[in-house]
């Protein structure tokens, strides 16, 4: 158990709708990040809160968005879902966010399925 | 985002066998880094490599952190079932992580 936690664990929609993906990171940690899992692409980066803030931005698209709230947890925001959108969504959390060192811990992720 | 290649793609292995697994890229990586991930589970970190040079040890894992800083391999000593999973190296600058394709093993008893 990694101590971050995701909510749901899975999720079925229709093309169109939004979902929200929720993520509490490891008690201490300030930073979280997003990824996206699927079998073509692999593991991608989307994007970074730290305290609050966005940090980095990866490969999200227009149609996504993020936040993290004064208590640290976050969400991701998936809208206007089309089919490639199915994949599983991981959060990660680490510690200070500092560059380089700061390693990252992951989620259980949520398995997304638009249909 | 920035490529890594992952080999193999996928390995069978006899327990008690050693294995060997390598990563390459055509960027330079401040850190280095080995997650293992499970059937419906995340990415579990294994080894972090934060110097070019570095040998790591976990067990019965070992890593190194390439001298270019463009590469890294790990190496898992006399393999047991429970080391079925897909292995994933990722090379970290600033705060992005940047994944491999991962290599899946399967352990055959």
């Amino acid at each position: 158990d990694s101590g971050v936690t995701q909510t749901p664990k899975h999720l079925i929609t229709a093309t169109g709708q939004r979902v929200t993906l929720r993520c509490s990171p490891r008690s201490g940690d300030l930073s979280v990040y997003w990824y996206q899992q699927s079998l073509d692409q692999g593991l991608q980066f989307l994007i970074q809160y730290y305290n609050g803030e966005e940090r980095a931005k990866g490969n999200i698209l227009e149609r996504f968005s993020a936040q993290q709230f004064p208590d640290l947890h976050s969400e991701l925001n998936l809208s206007s879902l089309e089919l490639g959108d199915s994949a599983l969504y991981f959060c990660a959390s680490s510690g200070s966010g500092a560059a380089g060192t700061d390693t990252q811990y992951f989620g259980p992720g949520t398995r997304l399925t638009v249909l | 985002g920035q490529q890594l290649n992952q080999s193999p793609q996928s390995m069978f292995i006899q327990e008690g066998e050693d294995v060997s697994m390598n990563c390459t890229s055509s960027s330079i990586f401040n850190t280095w880094l080995w997650y293992k991930q499970e059937p419906g589970e995340g990415p579990v970190l294994l080894i972090a490599l934060y110097k070019a040079g570095e040998l790591t040890s976990n067990g019965r894992l070992t890593a190194q952190f390439g001298i270019t800083r463009k590469d890294s391999f790990l190496n898992i000593s006399a393999s047991i079932p429970s080391d079925v999973g897909i292995y994933f190296c990722a090379g970290q600058n600033d705060y992005k992580l940047s994944f491999g394709a991962g290599t899946t093993v399967t352990v055959r008893a």
